[in-house]
């Protein structure tokens, strides 16, 4: 079965700072991974995908991610932190079935003055 | 275009009670899916739609649980009998086509409290 965990549900950087929030993954097959952003009471919006090919993923508002097989891991970061990026963050991977998403438990990102 | 649109916004009820949620997917999406986020168990799955036809209902929780699609677009999920356990926040998503490389579009959720 896919899953993925992630480490830290609750993460503090002083604004400025690099963000680092950690996914990691358990697949049978080639992951399709996923990394989605909640801001309150909003609905959920992708940040980010990695499907196939370019190992080094870049996303929206400055945030990228790494697939690294060998680790299984797709860790989301941004060099640095704005007041804005404070939200609830979520790593996922395509299931088996190829339509429904297993999400991590979310990180929550504080950003400090 | 608009996004994916959900009501009621909240809908808070009584133990015992049905309700129905209602989702608006994105024009010209034919997948849709509901997806369940409560703080004891994240985001889960419950069913996912390909134009009407539901694949695959069993992430639904209990027979209390059902959703249809009607016109290959609104769709509604309805829980009978309410029980306190079923308060979460209820979110549907849209995309283009079912698959793994098809960006699911969230709605804002319906936020069910139960009494």
């Amino acid at each position: 079965a896919q899953s993925v965990t992630q480490l830290g549900s609750h993460v503090s950087v002083s604004e400025g700072a690099l963000v680092l929030l950690r996914c990691n993954y358990s697949s049978s097959v080639p992951p399709y991974l996923f990394w989605y952003v909640q801001y309150p009471n909003q609905g959920l919006q992708l940040l980010l995908k990695y499907t196939t090919g370019a190992t080094l993923v870049k996303g929206i508002n400055g945030f990228e991610a790494e697939f690294k097989k060998s680790e299984t891991s797709f860790h989301l970061t941004k060099p640095s932190a704005h007041m804005s990026d404070a939200a609830e963050y979520f790593c996922a991977v395509s299931d088996h079935s190829g339509y429904a998403l297993n999400f991590g438990k979310g990180t929550s990102l504080l950003v400090t003055p | 275009g608009a996004g994916v649109s959900q009501s009621p916004s909240n809908k808070v009820t009584e133990k015992g009670k049905d309700v129905e949620l209602r989702c608006d997917p994105i024009s010209g999406h034919t997948a849709l899916y509901w997806y369940r986020q409560s703080l004891g168990q994240g985001l889960e799955f419950l069913i996912y739609f390909q134009g009407n036809s539901a694949p695959d209902k069993s992430g639904l929780p209990s027979d209390r649980f059902s959703a249809e699609r009607t016109g290959g677009s609104v769709s509604t999920l309805t829980i009978q009998r309410t029980q306190q356990e079923d308060s979460a926040v209820y979110l549907c998503a849209s995309s283009l086509s079912s698959g793994k490389n098809n960006e699911q579009f969230f709605g804002p959720g319906t936020r069910l409290t139960v009494l």
